[in-house]
């Protein structure tokens, strides 16, 4: 079974650019997260979908992020534009209905320069 | 306030040692437990949970957490640390009313000397 895959691993931009990041969540996963870590602090919860709703958004930083998961399959981070700040390591995690386990991509590291 | 607090940013050990990587929350309410681990280069991966049956929960490769609700503590532990064990530890909470969303601690950095 395939795991959690995000795209790209690495994105270097300037700032002002646009960048979008993609998930794809384990077949059948109706949950789909997107957390962030900027450098040297905790990991933060952004937003959680169920199929194609936004079940909770109340983590994204600002309307510069958008997010979208059309048909209920993999999902995009949008950030436009990005800033410095926005520089750190997204990931992406999926879950079924019925468990609370969810599952982890690999992340993708964003540098903003 | 809900939250979780890991106390040790930084733990190393020698090989064969013992391993204790604290972490405790802080909830009205007895919460979903978790402890995942970031290998270099990899993704977080689930160790183990905590979902209100055994208070002693057993995950992957020899670790082992035990949920003390009077202490709100959930300690990580293995008898005895193996050079692969290097990585970052994550323990996240699942706080009621919370919907699924994980609260993450600040994560312990563990390192395992020869």
């Amino acid at each position: 079974e395939a795991g959690v895959t995000q795209f790209p691993s690495h994105s270097v931009i300037e700032k002002g650019q646009t960048v979008t990041l993609r998930c794809d969540p384990i077949s059948g996963h109706d949950n789909l997260y997107w957390y962030r870590r900027v450098m040297g602090k905790e990991i933060k919860f952004l937003l959680h979908f169920v199929k194609e709703s936004k079940q909770d958004e109340s983590g994204m930083p600002n309307n510069r992020f958008l997010a979208e998961r059309t048909g209920g399959t993999y999902s995009t981070l949008k950030v436009q534009p990005a800033e410095l700040e926005d520089s750190g390591v997204y990931f992406c995690a999926s879950s079924s209905r019925m468990n609370t386990e969810a599952f982890f991509g690999q992340g993708t590291r964003l540098t903003v320069v | 306030a809900q939250s979780v607090t890991q106390l040790d940013s930084h733990v190393s050990v020698s090989e064969g040692t013992p391993v204790l990587l604290r972490c405790n929350y802080s909830s009205s309410y007895s919460p979903s437990l978790f402890w995942y681990v970031q290998h270099p280069n990899k993704g977080l991966q689930l160790l183990l949970k905590y979902t209100s049956a055994a208070t002693l929960v057993k995950g992957i490769n020899g670790f082992e957490a035990e949920f003390k609700k009077s202490e709100t503590s959930f300690h990580l532990t293995k008898p005895s640390a193996h050079m692969s064990d290097a990585a970052e530890y994550f323990c996240v909470v699942i706080f009621t009313g919370g919907g699924n969303k994980l609260t993450f601690g600040t994560g312990t950095q563990l390192k395992v000397e020869l």
